[in-house]
């Protein structure tokens, strides 16, 4: 989608490891959001940033942390990855928590 | 856990046809509720958000209605096109920065 990027799109990885995936925007947007896709649950909200340094917790925040040190990029990293944590993350961007969210393509990661 | 849901589940629709269908959020502390088209192997993409009761919003074929009062939004499709078979996704964010998305209505358009 134009203006954000999610990398990588596909990732397998052993139990155990860590994971850092990558959010990159190119429109300024104060609001970043990570969220993952499982059948049955829809859309969960893992963690948010609401400015460079400043985060939130989510709905499913377990295991999962961020960082923000640039406005353009939002990192999701997974310390220790589990096969529970096998998924579709999407990266959200937002002018304001009221305006419509653009979504990157999603990362499809594995856990083996 | 404040909660978005979303009916019915999945809905096959002749092509051609009109159809709604209803999104349902908890009225008190209302502040946003937004509607998303979601193609499959695509992202989700924003349709409309609305804010006050009462709000009619329209896009071409499509349109959306909002009660804050009792708490619920339709989403209407006016003669059903192929290209309109997608999962569409309301969400609320309750007066903060968290949107919380329903699970989703399926719609399949037969041609």
């Amino acid at each position: 989608d134009a203006g954000i990027t999610q990398s990588p799109r596909h990732k397998v990885t052993e139990t155990g490891t860590p994971v850092t995936l990558r959010c990159h925007q190119t429109e300024n947007h104060r609001y970043m959001y990570w969220y993952r896709q499982d059948p049955g649950h829809g859309l969960r909200l893992i963690h948010y940033s609401y400015g460079v340094k400043d985060t939130d917790k989510g709905e499913v925040s377990d295991g999962y942390s961020v960082s923000r040190s640039k406005t353009e990029d939002f990192l999701l990293t997974l310390e220790s990855a589990t096969s529970s944590q096998t998924s579709v993350y999407f990266c959200a961007i937002s002018a304001d928590f009221n305006y419509g969210y653009t979504f990157g393509s999603g990362t499809r990661l594995t856990v083996v | 856990i404040l909660n978005v849901e979303q009916s019915p589940q999945s809905l096959h629709v002749q092509e051609g046809d009109s159809t709604n269908f209803t999104c349902s959020f908890p009225s008190s502390n209302f502040y946003a509720l937004h509607w998303y088209r979601w193609e499959t192997a695509k992202s989700p993409e924003a349709l409309f958000v609305m804010t006050l009761n009462g709000d009619e919003k329209k896009k071409g074929r499509i349109s959306a209605t909002l009660n804050t009062k009792e708490g619920y939004s339709y989403l209407y499709i006016k003669g059903s096109q192929p290209e309109d078979s997608a999962t569409y996704l309301c969400a609320s964010n309750f007066g903060n920065e968290k949107l919380t998305f329903g699970t989703g209505t399926r719609l399949t358009i037969i041609p």
